[in-house]
Order: structure tokens, then C-alpha cells, then sequence
């Protein structure tokens, strides 16, 4: 069975842009989770969908948003880009989003570089 | 609040010794999951290892394994017989058991392990 992919690997934006990142998740999974990964910081959840829907929400400005598809494939998007949102963004899969003990397995990052 | 803590930022470990990554959490949650992720330099999260708070016995998974001492609120990763593959960085990770917390991992600020030959 294929892993979690993320498109694109690497990105080099301008403060100011857009980016937006996309997450497939393993097949059979619906729920998808992002998180933000920088050296400052460290790993810090972004948001959860589950069947569509957003379940979760971390501590991040309305800059960062998302959505997920039918498919429970996800995109994750960052509009009005500044450097601080450099980082590598993870994606991660669940069969459900129950609280119980499902595992989320990554996926192997987006590395974004805001110049 | 629910609050991961590892206070090695990092290891070394000689070739085929074992090693012990420390973990400590923080939760008012009766109920919570613990996890330990591999992070290589390539940036992938590999899943390791689980264990629930209302499971008796300590978690294993081939070469790892997981110290749990529930009224110290601690889960040690346990590595035996070390490998050159793995020096990497290690989280240790938690999730609350309720709708509330959904899938939300919460993750210490890690530890980077190198295994010297």
C-alpha cells in the first residue's frame, strides 16, 4: 500500500505569495492532519479534516487554511506569505478520527523557503 | 493542557549498545495515547511505537520498546542492539482520547541520537 505523498517537495516563494500544498493520504484514510515544523518552534499542529469537514484547528492566524476532498486527499494553503512561514509542512493520515489509538503516518514534507 | 518534555537534546549510543530516549508528559486526560516518532535527516515521520494509558504492559516493537510509568507520567523509548540507520531525530508524542483533541499529536521538542561505530 502506497504512503502518505505530499506535492511539492521543495518551494521557494517571496514574501507576500501564496503557496498552496497537497496531501494524499493512504488509501482507506479520511482523516488528515497537518503540522508546521520549524527549528524555533518545532513540530505544531495546523488543523484535522475528517470526511471533508474540519475538525481540529490549531493556534495559527487565518492565513493558514485548508480543505479536504472527497477523495480525502487535502490541500493546505498560506496566502500573504511572510519569512517566519518557512518551515517543512507535514502531512500526516488516520483511518478515523475517533481519539482512539489510530496511528497518523507522515508523509515526507513539503519544504517551503520564503525569501 | 497536554505537554511533552525531552530533556536529552542529544544521544550518542556505541553500535550495538542499547539507549534510552526519556520522555515525560503532562495531562489532566484519564485517557491518552503515547507515540514515538523517527524523523531521518530526509524529514519523513516514521511511526515507532504506541501505547495507550490503560494498557498494563509496556509496548514493544521489535528493537523498540516503551518504559511506561503512568504515576511518573514518563515513556521512555527503549532502542536495543543500536544501528548505524538509527541516528536520527526522536519525538515522543501524545493525544487526548476525546473528540476534543480529534487526531492532535502533541510532540516534545525531540532528541537527536547518533550511533558511533
Amino acid at each position: 500500500k502506497a504512503g502518505v505523498t505530499q506535492t511539492p517537495r521543495y518551494l521557494i516563494k517571496t514574501r507576500g505569495q501564496q503557496v498552496t500544498l497537497s496531501c494524499s493520504p493512504i488509501s482507506g484514510h479520511r482523516s488528515v492532519s497537518w503540522y508546521q515544523q520549524t527549528p524555533g518552534q518545532g513540530l505544531q499542529f495546523l488543523f484535522e479534516y475528517f470526511s471533508e469537514t474540519q475538525r481540529n484547528k490549531g493556534n495559527f492566524p487565518g492565513r493558514f487554511s485548508g480543505r479536504q476532498f472527497s477523495n480525502s486527499r487535502s490541500e493546505m494553503n498560506v496566502s500573504t506569505l511572510e519569512l517566519g512561514d518557512s518551515a517543512l509542512y507535514l502531512c500526516a493520515s488516520s483511518l478515523e478520527s475517533r481519539g482512539d489509538t489510530d496511528t497518523q503516518y507522515f508523509g515526507p514534507g513539503t519544504r517551503l523557503t520564503v525569501l | 493542557a497536554q505537554k511533552i518534555t525531552q530533556t536529552q537534546p542529544g544521544m550518542f549510543v556505541q553500535e550495538k549498545e542499547a539507549v534510552t530516549l526519556d520522555c515525560t508528559y503532562d495531562t489532566s486526560d484519564q485517557s491518552y495515547g503515547l507515540f514515538w516518532y523517527k524523523q531521518p535527516s530526509s524529514g519523513e515521520m516514521i511511526f515507532l511505537i504506541y501505547q495507550g494509558s490503560y494498557d498494563e504492559q509496556n509496548a514493544t516493537e521489535g528493537r523498540y520498546s516503551l518504559n511506561f510509568q503512568k504515576a511518573r507520567k514518563s515513556a521512555n523509548l527503549v532502542i536495543s542492539a543500536s544501528q548505524l540507520g538509527d541516528s536520527a531525530m526522536y519525538f515522543c508524542a501524545m493525544r487526548g482520547f476525546s473528540m476534543e483533541y480529534g487526531n492532535k499529536l502533541v510532540f516534545g521538542a525531540g532528541t537527536i541520537l547518533r550511533v558511533k561505530s
